[in-house]
């Protein structure tokens, strides 16, 4: 069973419009997660990372929380752009790298 | 920089014959990583090289997949031979900082789309 989950599985919204991204994870220990954007047919690039002690952060328009209590994190993306469609992928690092199956986005106009 | 480059991007062979991949990091990269995604499923673990060396190889799914990393620079994967459930996109990553569980973000290529017919 893998131990980072994604929900949804996909997404549809309009342009414009915001929406969140949710991450469950049950690897332990923890050392960091990162959400990771991936769009078609390129590799993974990284928006955000936390550690531990960190609850939110952000990046432009895309804003990461954390909550280590219940091993569960969000990407809110904000305002959202045609160039957002792509798939997200949540890592959780321990001693090795564990990756969600990601969530795929599509912004409509 | 130069980022992560992977060559080639596409890949289409029949069943029984040999494909290898290839990886070129960002220079300065100690650390160089190969995954797979399958449809549908997440992206996994094969290997890990440091430098020239294997750190982890754990991940790779049994001895028809070789890896190499000669002289700590580029790195090859070579599937021999190859079956038709090694289907799926190979992404090589690069990071600096020490192992697995250090703060360095992974840079992924754009990956190598294997077909096995």
């Amino acid at each position: 069973k893998n131990q980072v989950e994604q929900s949804p599985q996909s997404l549809i919204i309009l342009e414009g419009k915001n929406c969140t991204l949710q991450c469950n994870y049950t690897v332990s220990p923890f050392s960091n997660l990162r959400w990771y954007k991936q769009d078609t047919g390129r590799g993974p690039v990284s928006l955000t990372i936390m550690t531990f002690s960190e609850n939110t952060k952000s990046n432009g328009r895309y804003t990461a929380t954390l909550d280590a209590d219940t091993k569960q994190s969000s990407l809110h993306i904000t305002a959202s752009q045609l160039s957002d469609s792509a798939s997200y992928i949540c890592v959780v690092r321990d001693d090795k790298i564990i990756f969600g199956k990601g969530t795929r986005l599509h912004i409509l106009p | 920089e130069a980022g992560v480059t992977q060559f080639p991007s596409h890949s289409v062979i029949e069943k029984g014959q040999t494909v290898t991949l290839r990886c070129d990091p960002i220079s300065g990269h100690d650390n160089l990583y190969w995954y797979r995604r399958v449809m549908g499923k997440e992206i996994k673990f094969l290997l890990h090289f440091v430098k020239e060396s294997k750190q982890d190889e754990s991940g790779m799914p049994n001895n028809r997949f070789l890896a190499e990393r000669t002289g700590g620079t580029y790195s090859t994967l070579k599937v021999q031979p190859a079956e038709l459930e090694d289907s799926g996109v190979y992404f090589c990553a690069s990071s600096q900082g020490a192992g697995t569980g250090g703060l360095s973000p992974l840079h992924f290529g754009n990956g190598t789309r294997l077909t096995v017919t």
